[in-house]
């Protein structure tokens, strides 16, 4: 068990709903990051939040966005969801971009699985 | 943009056996993760590398950060049928702004008890 947790474990929707996802992180751990895994692309980076203000974008499409809540949880928002998203989402969490190699270390949640019909 | 090239795609061996993977970057990184991930679950850490020429162990696991550090490459030894799952390599560029982790594809292992 890495720390992260991660709700809900499956989501299934249709094309065009929008969906949230939630993440905390370990205990302590102020940096949140969202990954995307799906088969043909393999694992993504697509947002880095680090107490609370967004630190780095990856690959993120313009109708997905993401926040850190001040208790350092994070949600990311799918919206108009297409047939294409449907992947894992992982998040992860280390514990201070700023605290040497070891504090930028990651650990994942267990996922998020999406399907949209 | 980086990217990186692990090998080999998938591997089928016998129980006991060693197991050798590897990972290129086209340019450097300052951090070498190697995780593994079960079907439906997430990566787990099995071994952070932070030194260029760093040699680390984790148990039966051994895997070290290139010279160059460019590459790094992960050794099981006597594989036992747990260890099957799909294994990555990660990149992480430190300092700036941005410690997002860069994977590559992941290799299949497949353990014939």
């Amino acid at each position: 068990d890495s720390g992260v947790t991660q709700t809900p474990k499956h989501l299934i929707t249709a094309t065009g709903q929008r969906v949230t996802l939630r993440c905390s992180p370990r205990s302590g751990d102020l940096s949140v990051y969202w990954y995307q895994q799906s088969l043909d692309q393999g694992l993504q980076f697509l947002i880095q939040y680090y107490n609370g203000e967004e630190r780095a974008k990856g690959n993120i499409l313009e109708r997905f966005s993401a926040q850190q809540f001040p208790d350092l949880h994070s949600e990311l928002n799918l919206s108009s969801l297409e047939l294409g998203d449907s992947a894992l989402y992982f998040c992860a969490s280390s514990a201070n971009p700023s605290g040497g190699k070891r504090g930028e270390t990651q650990y994942f949640g267990p996922g998020t699985r999406l399907l949209v019909l | 943009g980086q990217q990186l090239n692990q090998s080999p795609q998938s591997m089928f061996i016998q129980e006991g056996e060693d197991v050798s993977m590897n990972c290129t970057s086209s340019s450097i990184f300052n951090t070498w993760l190697w995780y593994k991930q079960d079907p439906g679950e997430g990566p787990v850490l099995l071994i952070a590398l932070y030194k260029a020429g760093e040699l680390t162990s984790n148990g039966r696991l051994t895997a070290q950060f290139g010279i160059t550090r460019k590459d790094s490459f992960l050794n099981i030894s006597a594989s036992i049928p747990s260890d099957v799952g799909i294994y990555f390599c990660a990149g992480q560029l430190s300092g700036g702004s941005n410690y997002k982790l860069t994977f590559g594809k992941g290799t299949l292992l497949t353990v014939n008890p």
